[in-house]
């Protein structure tokens, strides 16, 4: 059974930056494409980004494109996920998910990661 | 890539069906059979309840069924249970993943 732990929550200042992280378990980390998604008070499910680890090549959607970065640590089978300049528009939960592999569908999420940016 | 299109609000009692749809374009929806549904109740993670368009994960309930014709798919729940009450997400994936707005699924 694959687990996805999270970071805990975090209150940060616009302009500076946010990193999340997310440990995976029980699954094959190295071959999984893990993703994030965030999501604003009130609102719906926005995709971020995604990487496989053993390829360390991440796909952003074109919004968080040079202001997000997401990495993985084979060895610590750990995810992350970098926003700078943050705004209060960023002020969201993010979530990280397993991927189906070759379904595009997401099956195993983590806890989500309150993230409050405050000016 | 715009988020896909769903209705903000669907109702029913318990025991009827109730359908969300979920309109894309020729570029996500309907491009492939990549369309997955998530349900969402308040302060909790999505869960998976369809995926590839009518697959279901092991665990959820067959009241839950999945289609697409064209640019449309359409996530039909059966049966109308209390406990269906939650937000549900489309989404859809061509090369990158969009998701709908969401739906308010209330059981009267």
């Amino acid at each position: 059974q694959v687990q996805l732990v999270q970071s805990g929550a975090e209150v940060k200042k616009s302009g500076s930056s946010v990193r999340v992280s997310c440990k995976a378990s029980g699954g094959t980390f190295s071959s999984d494409v893990i993703s994030w998604v965030r999501q604003a008070p009130g609102q719906g499910l926005e995709w971020m980004g995604g990487i496989v680890s053993i390829f360390a090549t991440p796909n952003y959607a074109q919004k968080f494109q040079g202001r997000v970065t997401i990495t993985a640590d084979k060895s610590t089978s750990t995810a992350y996920m970098e926003v700078r300049s943050l705004r209060s528009e960023d002020t969201a939960v993010y979530y990280c998910a397993r991927e189906v592999p070759a379904a595009g569908s997401f099956d195993y999420w983590g806890q989500g990661t309150p993230v409050t940016v405050s000016s | 890539q715009s988020a896909l299109t769903q209705p903000a609000s669907v109702s029913g009692s318990p025991g009827q069906s109730i359908t969300i749809s979920c309109t894309g374009t020729s570029s996500d929806v309907g491009a492939y059979n990549l369309v997955s549904w998530y349900q969402q109740h308040p302060g909790k993670a999505p869960k998976l309840i369809i995926y590839e368009g009518s697959k279901r994960p092991s665990g959820v309930s067959n009241r839950f069924s999945g289609s697409k014709s064209g640019n449309t798919a359409t996530l039909t729940i059966s049966g109308l249970q209390a406990e269906d009450e939650a937000d549900y997400y489309c989404c859809s994936y061509a090369g990158s993943v969009v998701f709908g707005g969401g739906t308010k699924v209330t059981v009267l």
